[in-house]
């Protein structure tokens, strides 16, 4: 069974660009988190869905949005990016409604913005 | 304000020594679960064990247990028979089941970063 994708794996961008992300989850998983991974916060939560619906949302600015699709693939946008939004961002799919279901994470995409 | 707090940024043990990792968690919910991921260098983080709060028993894992001890809000990851394998961050969470039955996602600590030596 394929595991969580992340693509791309790695991004350079300016500031004031904007970004799209995407995961796959592993198939047959209908929950997608996303997380934000920086040395100075660790893991912050950015927001969840499950079945096309956001569920729970992190403490992060409008400029961070996301959305899935009806075959589970999820996508989170950046826009305006800012030298602070540097970091991995993590995508973590689990199976079912439940969150504290074990969640498999992907590779991760580095996001750096000069 | 729900937090994780792992007090050892760093820590190394020898190659089949045991060690334990500390983490603390400060949450008003009675019902939630408690986690150890495990992030290797440049690879993908992975579950390591699982405890569900109101189940008193520790859980175990092959070489890898817990000590929960609720009323204390604490956490602890003991690994057995260290292996070079498991030197990695090791990130304790949980998830707070809040009232009603809604549920959060992952709440992290800063981590710990494990080194196994030869």
């Amino acid at each position: 069974k394929a595991g969580v994708t992340q693509t791309p794996r790695y991004l350079i961008k300016t500031r004031g660009q904007q970004v799209t992300l995407s995961c796959s989850p592993i198939s047959g998983h209908r929950s997608v988190s996303w997380y934000q991974q920086t040395p100075g916060q660790g893991l912050q939560f950015l927001f969840e869905y499950f079945s096309e619906t956001q569920r729970n949302k992190g403490n992060f600015p409008g400029r961070f949005s996301g959305r899935q699709f009806s075959n589970s693939r999820s996508e989170m946008n950046v826009s305006t990016l800012e030298l602070g939004d540097s970091a991995l961002y993590l995508c973590a799919s689990s199976r079912g409604q439940a969150t504290y279901n074990e969640q498999f994470f992907g590779p991760g995409t580095r996001l750096t913005v000069l | 304000a729900q937090t994780v707090t792992q007090s050892q940024p760093e820590m190394s043990v020898q190659e089949a020594e045991t060690v334990t990792l500390s983490c603390t968690y400060d949450t008003s919910e009675s019902n939630y679960y408690l986690f150890w991921y495990k992030q290797p260098p440049s690879r993908q983080m992975i579950l390591v064990i699982r405890q569900e709060a109101y189940k008193q028993q520790n859980a175990t894992e092959n070489r890898f247990s817990v000590n929960f001890q609720k009323a204390a809000k604490s956490f602890s990851l003991k690994i057995s028979d260290s292996q070079l394998g498991d030197t990695a961050m090791y990130f304790c969470a949980f998830i707070p089941m809040n009232y009603g039955g809604s549920q959060g996602n992952l709440i992290f600590g800063k981590g710990t970063k494990l080194s196994v030596k030869p």
